[in-house]
């Protein structure tokens, strides 16, 4: 079974801090994918990035930053300067490789709730 | 390119009647997933349609069916509503079979 722990249920930060959002997950596949996801009031789920398992390489995305370690199960998202426009509930998901029954299911954490205070 | 629509966006139902919700995926997408989002059990997965076709299903009772048509928008529906059903159900579409874009949401509220 597949599952995705988000330690942090809430963190609460001043505008202009880095935060980082812990994201650690369990599988017994050697092929994976992980995703962050947003979702702000409006309630929507945006994807932010995708890594399957056998890039390990760390991405970044103008303030948004992923750190990848395969060693450990764990999928962590940096914010840079944090804005009160990043105020959001943050999930990451899991998948398996496409195929058999883990067609189109994400396996998701709890959520992280980030507030970013003016 | 539209995202993906969910028809209707809130939604007040009684307990023992029935509701269907409805979504429409990005324009080229073919395969439809659906999620529970509520509180205490947090973004749970309902099934995926592909080609009209039911690929894969979650750990939900016989109540909760779905289906998809040849234009590959997708209803799903849950007969017999409980209180418990009262969530956020999102849909979601993909073109590639591993990223997911989701919907706004249908916020259904049982009474």
């Amino acid at each position: 079974a597949q599952k995705v722990t988000q330690a942090q249920t809430e963190i609460s930060v001043v505008e202009k801090e880095d935060v980082t959002l812990d994201c650690v997950y369990e599988t017994r596949d050697t092929t994976y994918y992980l995703f962050w996801y947003k979702q702000p009031p409006s309630g929507e789920l945006v994807f932010l990035i995708r890594r399957n398992s056998f890039d390990e390489q760390n991405e970044i995305s103008g303030r948004y930053s992923w750190n990848f370690q395969k060693s450990t199960s764990s999928f962590n998202f940096t914010i840079t300067a944090s804005q009160v426009v990043d105020s959001a509930v943050y999930f990451c998901a899991l998948s398996r490789d496409a195929g058999g029954t883990s067609y189109g299911k994400l396996t998701f954490g709890q959520g992280t709730i980030l507030t970013v205070h003016p | 390119k539209a995202g993906v629509t969910q028809t209707p966006r809130y939604l007040i139902k009684t307990r023992g009647q029935q509701v269907t919700l409805s979504c429409s995926p990005i324009s080229g997408h073919r395969s439809v997933s659906w999620y529970q989002q509520t509180p205490g059990q947090g973004l749970q997965f309902l099934f995926e349609y592909f080609s009209e076709t039911q690929r894969n299903k979650g750990n939900f009772p016989g109540r909760f069916s779905g289906r998809q048509f040849s234009n590959s928008r997708s209803e799903m529906n849950v007969s017999t509503l409980e209180l418990g059903d009262s969530a956020l159900y999102l849909c979601a579409s993909s073109l590639t079979l591993v990223e997911q874009f989701f919907g706004p949401g249908t916020r259904l509220t049982v009474l």
